[in-house]
This record gives structure tokens, sequence and C-alpha cells, in this order.
């Protein structure tokens, strides 16, 4: 079956700079790569999310990006602020599945 | 209105007590799914309905419960637990249960004492 394995485990970065959480999955059926961030006391919210006829998408200050070949997927948030502080998940999908299949999280932590 | 409400926030039960877990949402989805989470962990698919069926049960123990009285309302309802069974409980919905994006309730924390 699909296994996703996320990293790196926790990420500690200046406010202002960039932060970037890799994610690779094995199954190459996989074709939907969501993004969910975590804050304390509260369940995951969906932040961004890519389809694999796509290799990129933006929306403000993060992106994700898609190397299907190498199986790889991406976020990168810049300009990081302390409220983007969070855990943060990587799932993948197969189109035929009811089954979102999540990375094991990062933890981010951004110093003010 | 893009939420998915869940009801309670925190319960404390026995390990003989029944109690039910509630989720709500008006976005017109007809797929809902419970999850559960423990502590620094992912979410863990527990069961998923479509169209007010039960789809797919993840080979959960008979001492959950899972209910879907409406295509906007999702019980669980809890009987007999362990304190293992110690977690948040996710409600997640989506438009249909494949190929669409899923959308996380808060979460009730449940405690087994």
């Amino acid at each position: 079956g699909e296994n996703v394995e996320q990293h790196p485990s926790t990420l500690s970065v200046q406010e202002g700079d960039s932060a970037v959480i890799k994610c690779t999955y094995s199954d190459s059926a996989s074709n939907y790569f969501p993004w969910y961030k975590q804050e304390l006391g509260k369940g995951p919210q969906l932040i961004i999310d890519i389809r694999s006829n796509v290799g990129e998408k933006k929306d403000q200050r993060i992106a994700v990006t898609l190397n299907k070949t190498a199986k790889h997927f991406s976020l990168h948030i810049t300009e990081t602020q302390p409220e983007d502080s969070a855990v943060y998940f990587c799932a993948a999908r197969k189109d035929s599945s009811y089954k979102l299949i999540f990375g094991s999280g990062t933890r981010l932590l951004v110093r003010p | 209105d893009t939420e998915v409400t869940q009801t309670p926030k925190h319960l404390v039960m026995g390990m003989t007590n029944k109690k039910s877990l509630k989720c709500e949402q008006h976005m017109g989805h007809r797929a809902m799914y419970w999850y559960k989470q423990k502590a620094k962990k992912p979410p863990e698919l527990m069961f998923v309905y479509s169209y007010e069926k039960l789809s797919i049960n993840e080979s959960v123990p008979s001492r959950f419960s899972p209910e879907c009285p409406n295509s906007s309302l999702l019980n669980l309802h809890l009987h007999a637990l362990q304190p293992e069974d110690s977690a948040l409980y996710l409600c997640a919905s989506a438009r249909l249960a494949v190929r669409e994006k899923l959308f996380f309730g808060s979460g009730t924390q449940l405690s087994v004492l």
C-alpha cells in the first residue's frame, strides 16, 4: 500500500526566513497531494493542495511543488511569521480511494 | 458556512460509561469521516460514510459505533472504552467520498479513565 515519508520532523526558523518541508510517496498511482496545518487544540486545516497534472501551485506565501518522476512533493513557506508555528502534515491519495495517507508531521517553530 | 462543528470539545468518561460524539456540517457534503489522532501522530481513518451509508470500517473495535442519521449529522457512540482509546477524535467531510478536498472539524479530546 501507499506510504508517505515526511522530513524534517522538527524545523525551527527565524521570523522572515523561508521554511521547506519535504514528502516522498511510494504509490505512483497517487495523484492528489494536500497539505494540512494543525495548531494546538485544533483540527487539521487544509492550506494548499496539488494534483499530479500540475507541477507547482502558489497561494500568497505558501507554495507546493510536485516531482512525479521522483515521487517527491514539498511545501514552501516564505517570509515566515510566528503564527505559521504549527504541525504540518502532507498526505497522498489515489482518485479511486477514500483514504488519505498522511506523513508523520513536521513541527514548525518560527522564532520572533 | 464552511465549518465542520464537533461537540463536545472535551469529554472525560469511565470505562463503563456510554457517551456520544456529535459532528455537523451544512456544506451539502455527502461524505463524512471519523478519524482518531493520538498525540504527535497523524490522523488515522476509522469510518467513512458516503450518502449516509457506511462505506469503510477500518477494522475498528465494536466499542465504537458510528451513525449517520442524515446528510448533515454524524455521531460516534462510545461504550466500554479502554484508557488507550484516549485521543483526539476528528470528524471530517467532503463533497464526495473520492476525488474531493477533505475538511476537518476541531475535534473532541477524549480521556478514558
